[in-house]
């Protein structure tokens, strides 16, 4: 199975700032690559597929980028609604595999 | 607009069997595959299984196979998983996902249900 990992774990920030998570593949996994944020209690929100490209309705300060084994996720001006914890997912092969999260708080 | 609706969980003994459904509405079910995916509490997302929009295609987590089977009824728009063999590590909210690719062997998620919590325990 393809091992997902993030960095860092949490983070915490300020409103305005700008957050960069980062995502890993044990293998090779091309673009297949998708970001999720949950809020406590809530189900998750699906924010970019092939590793770049934006869920319909999804703002712009979002953005991802990377290829092959290495990704990452950016926010540019973190907003209050912002504050969540952030999973990656690699949809190559099966079984579709989940990174640990990255929880941002303030 | 996409509604996904989970139903079915609550809280069952270890070594019994479970069905959780999920009603899908707002696409056309028939197009796109389907997945579930999983959250033991304070816990990360675990991706369980999904189902491509024809049956045709089934796929499972190496912690569930042989013991959960995911299913569908095209005519109902109604994704199914049959939970047996039922484990303390299954307790978790039961999140039902759509695919974003038609009429395709999986792909990512565009759209989540709420979820539905299964507890294991005697």
């Amino acid at each position: 199975d393809i091992q997902m990992t993030q960095s860092p774990s949490s983070l915490s920030a300020s409103v305005g700032d700008r957050v960069t998570i980062t995502c890993r593949a044990s293998q090779d996994i091309y673009i297949y690559l998708a970001w999720f944020q949950q809020k406590p209690g809530k189900a998750p929100r699906s924010l970019i597929y092939a590793a770049s490209s934006l869920q319909s309705g999804v703002p712009s300060k979002f953005s991802g980028s990377g290829s092959g084994t290495d990704f990452t996720l950016t926010i540019s001006s973190l907003q209050p609604e912002d504050f969540a914890t952030y999973y990656c997912q690699q949809y190559n092969t099966y079984p579709f595999t989940f990174g640990p999260g990255t929880k941002v708080d303030i | 607009q996409v509604q996904l609706v989970e139903s079915g969980g609550g809280v069952v003994q270890p070594g019994r069997s479970l069905r959780l459904s999920c009603a899908a509405s707002g696409f056309i079910f028939s197009d796109y595959g389907m997945h579930w995916v999983r959250q033991a509490p304070g816990k990360g997302l675990e991706w369980v299984a999904f189902i491509s929009y024809d049956e045709s295609n089934k796929y499972y987590a190496d912690s569930v196979k042989g013991r959960f089977t995911i299913s569908r009824d095209n005519s109902k728009n109604t994704l199914y998983v049959q939970m047996n063999s039922l484990r303390g590590e299954d307790t978790a909210i039961y999140y039902c996902a759509k695919d974003s690719l038609r009429i395709a062997a999986g792909g990512d998620i565009d759209y989540w249900g709420q979820g539905t919590l299964v507890t294991v325990s005697s």
